[in-house]
């Protein structure tokens, strides 16, 4: 139980074009889902935290019209990545949490790659 | 001071040792304690969930939460060349707020 998955795993553009990333919570409702980005042998950081049917709330520096989340329903929430640049590249995660219990499941990640 | 402090490592042990990984902290607040595992490339996962002080134990992992010490302790026995991976301690207070504080991880090598 508590599956939490990511499309694309991997993906290359070229900059200055907008890439989404899917996440699904697959067995669960997920009444939160956040938003991380990990850079090599970094630790994670979080960049949003989002409610289904609410505007996400972003952390402190990171560019909310440049990081669009989406958090449709209870299942699904979108990271779209506009304009990307070389420096966007990273590693992206998502977590879900279903509120039964305190924790949170995370997504494989999606690797970015922007050219 | 950092909320939360792990030593980054690297550790690396033998094959079939016992491996300690430590976290500290410093809110009294935190109740609530995770330990991931995650690997290289990939999304962290959860090994261990715990709630307030005590031990909990799943195979060969057992986590021990001391909250009177701040201190927060995942023990692996018989240690595999498939434990090599990052391990990140995580806490949270609870309430409304599911946002996790997380160590800075501690990456494992077992050796085979």
């Amino acid at each position: 139980g508590a599956v939490v998955s990511q499309h694309p795993s991997w993906v290359i553009c070229k900059s200055g074009t907008s890439v989404k990333i899917e996440c699904r919570s697959l067995d669960f409702q997920a009444t939160t889902m956040f938003w991380y980005r990990q850079f090599p042998k970094q630790s994670l950081m979080l960049m949003a935290t989002s409610n289904e049917g609410s505007k996400a709330t972003y952390e402190q520096g990171v560019e909310k019209d440049k990081f669009l989340i989406n958090h449709a329903s209870l299942t699904l929430s979108t990271l779209t990545v506009t304009s990307a640049h070389p420096e966007d590249s990273s590693f992206y995660i998502c977590s879900a949490t279903s509120g039964v219990i305190r924790t949170q499941y995370f997504g494989p990640g999606t690797r970015l790659l922007v050219l | 001071q950092k909320e939360v402090e792990q030593d980054p490592g690297p550790l690396s042990v033998p094959e079939g040792a016992i491996v300690s990984l430590n976290c500290t902290y410093s809110n009294s607040a935190f109740q609530y304690f995770m330990w991931y595992r995650q690997y290289s490339r990939k999304g962290p996962e959860l090994l261990m969930y715990t709630y307030s002080s005590g031990n909990k134990e799943d195979g060969r992992f057992t986590a021990q939460v001391d909250k009177s010490s701040k201190y927060i302790s995942l023990f692996i026995r018989d240690s595999q060349p498939s434990d090599s991976a990052t391990y990140l301690c995580a806490m949270n207070s609870g309430g409304s707020n599911y946002k996790l504080t997380f160590g800075k991880g501690t990456l494992l090598t077992v050796n085979p």
